[in-house]
């Protein structure tokens, strides 16, 4: 249990053009998505949390109009990168959290989506 | 504020050695959640342990043993008889009561490369 999918796991896209990348938890609910970016050889850096219904809290630095979060419903989380340029190629991690398992404050991680841009 | 220090930034050993990996965090919650993750090359990030603030029982499993002491706060990670399939990043992650529903803060990773 506690399977979290992300798709695309790699795309390639033109500087100036958007993607959007979708976190799904399989077989549980999520109320609560992260959206975390890592580049090579760093740690992984949150984004923005995601709550469903609600709009997304984004960290400090991160530019909300350029990195739009969709949560619309218990098992899907959306990200959009827009106008991405080459600076914004990175690995895009989701994570969820099992309500049922709130106890433990764990996330359950995806498998990662590599995003270049040309 | 929230963090973790991993100090080793990559270890190189040869396969069938010990390895321990370290990690120490600052927190000044009273309950807080502790995490060892695994990134191979794929990227995908693999849960190996969770551990929170009022057991600081240590545990192995297999090949690998953790270390919590909260006197020293530290959370440090052993591999017995390393194998090259060992070889990834290797993160420590902290989350604590006060951050946002479970957000965690992560250590910069350390990179252990077993050599046959």
């Amino acid at each position: 249990g506690a399977v979290v999918s992300q798709h695309p796991s790699w795309v390639i896209c033109k500087s100036g053009t958007s993607v959007k990348i979708e976190c799904r938890s399989l077989d549980f609910q999520a109320t609560t998505m992260f959206w975390y970016r890592q580049f090579p050889k760093q740690s992984l850096m949150l984004m923005a949390t995601s709550n469903e219904g609600s709009k997304a809290t984004y960290e400090q630095g991160v530019e909300k109009d350029k990195f739009l979060i969709n949560h619309a419903s218990l098992t899907l989380s959306t990200l959009t990168v827009t106008s991405a340029h080459p600076e914004d190629s990175s690995f895009y991690i989701c994570s969820a959290r099992d309500y049922s398992r709130i106890i433990w404050n764990e996330q359950f991680f995806g498998p990662g989506t590599r995003l270049t841009v040309l | 504020a929230q963090k973790v220090t991993q100090a080793q930034t990559e270890i190189s050993v040869v396969e069938k050695e010990d390895v321990t990996l370290d990690c120490v965090y600052e927190t000044r919650d009273t309950t807080y959640y502790l995490f060892w993750y695994k990134q191979p090359p794929s990227g995908e990030l693999v849960f190996l342990i969770r551990r929170n603030s009022f057991d600081e029982q240590n545990e192995i499993s297999g090949r690998y043993s953790w270390n919590f002491q909260k006197s020293t706060s530290s959370f440090n990670f052993t591999i017995t008889a390393s194998q090259v399939v060992d070889s990834a990043v290797y993160f420590c992650a902290l989350s604590g009561e006060t951050l946002r529903a479970g957000k965690s803060t992560f250590g910069d990773g350390t990179t252990l490369t077993v050599k046959p």
